[in-house]
């Protein structure tokens, strides 16, 4: 079984300031692990994936993501927050096996973290 | 249009109704998800379907929930004689096989009201 531990349900930072939003992830297989935003009343947008090529991920609107498997973990992090950063973002995990070998199976996912940026 | 697209974006409906929710895959996306989202159990997997088949069926709630799927694309979620605690936002995602990290692509979601 898989599972995804997000450490912080809000975040509040400071506009310019270093975002850094935690997930530490259990899984008995290497794992495939995704970070997602979702804005309000919106559905869920991909911000980066890691899939085993590069232990440092970087994604979209300047964020990035570093796996560290003996620390079982994939921070999110962006060195100077925005305003527009204002979302909820969920972590998740998926072993990538799923039906069939093809890596079709359902994504587990952290409660999530809100992160509030301060003007 | 180029991504997934859900129907209807609200529901509402009273304790004991049957609802049907609807989901548009991306074209070509061979896999489709569905999921549910409340304030109280967060992102919640429900069920996948590769092409028309649904492999696994355990994470539905309960068996007043089933879900269908016709000719490899658009997928029914339907929910029997709802209760208030099936109240939530259903989020639909699509893959394609050739993305063999499982990238999902979601839909805006179906907020369900049950009164």
């Amino acid at each position: 079984a898989q599972s995804v531990t997000q450490l912080g349900s809000h975040v509040s930072v400071s506009e310019g300031a270093l975002v850094l939003l935690r997930c530490n992830y259990s899984s008995s297989v290497p794992p495939y692990l995704f970070w997602y935003v979702q804005y309000p009343n919106q559905g869920l947008q991909l911000l980066l994936k890691y899939t085993s090529a590069a232990t440092l991920v970087k994604g979209i609107n300047g964020f990035e993501a570093e796996f560290k498997k003996s620390e079982t973990s994939f921070h999110l992090t962006k060195p100077s927050a925005h305003m527009s950063d204002a979302a909820e973002y969920f972590c998740a995990v998926s072993d990538g096996v799923g039906y069939s070998g093809g890596g079709a199976d359902g994504l587990t996912f952290g409660k999530g973290t809100h992160l509030i940026i301060q003007p | 249009g180029a991504g997934v697209s859900q129907s209807p974006s609200n529901k509402v409906t009273e304790k004991g109704k049957d609802v049907e929710l609807r989901c548009d895959p991306i074209s070509g996306h061979t896999a489709l998800y569905w999921y549910r989202q409340s304030l109280g159990q967060g992102l919640e997997f429900l069920i996948y379907f590769q092409g028309n088949s649904a492999p696994d069926k355990s994470g539905l709630p309960s068996d007043r929930f089933s879900a269908e799927r016709t000719g490899g694309s658009v997928s029914t979620l339907t929910i029997q004689r709802t209760q208030q605690e099936d109240s939530a936002v259903y989020l639909c995602a699509s893959s394609s096989r050739g993305f063999l990290y499982n990238e999902q692509f979601f839909g805006p979601g179906t907020r369900l009201t049950v009164l």
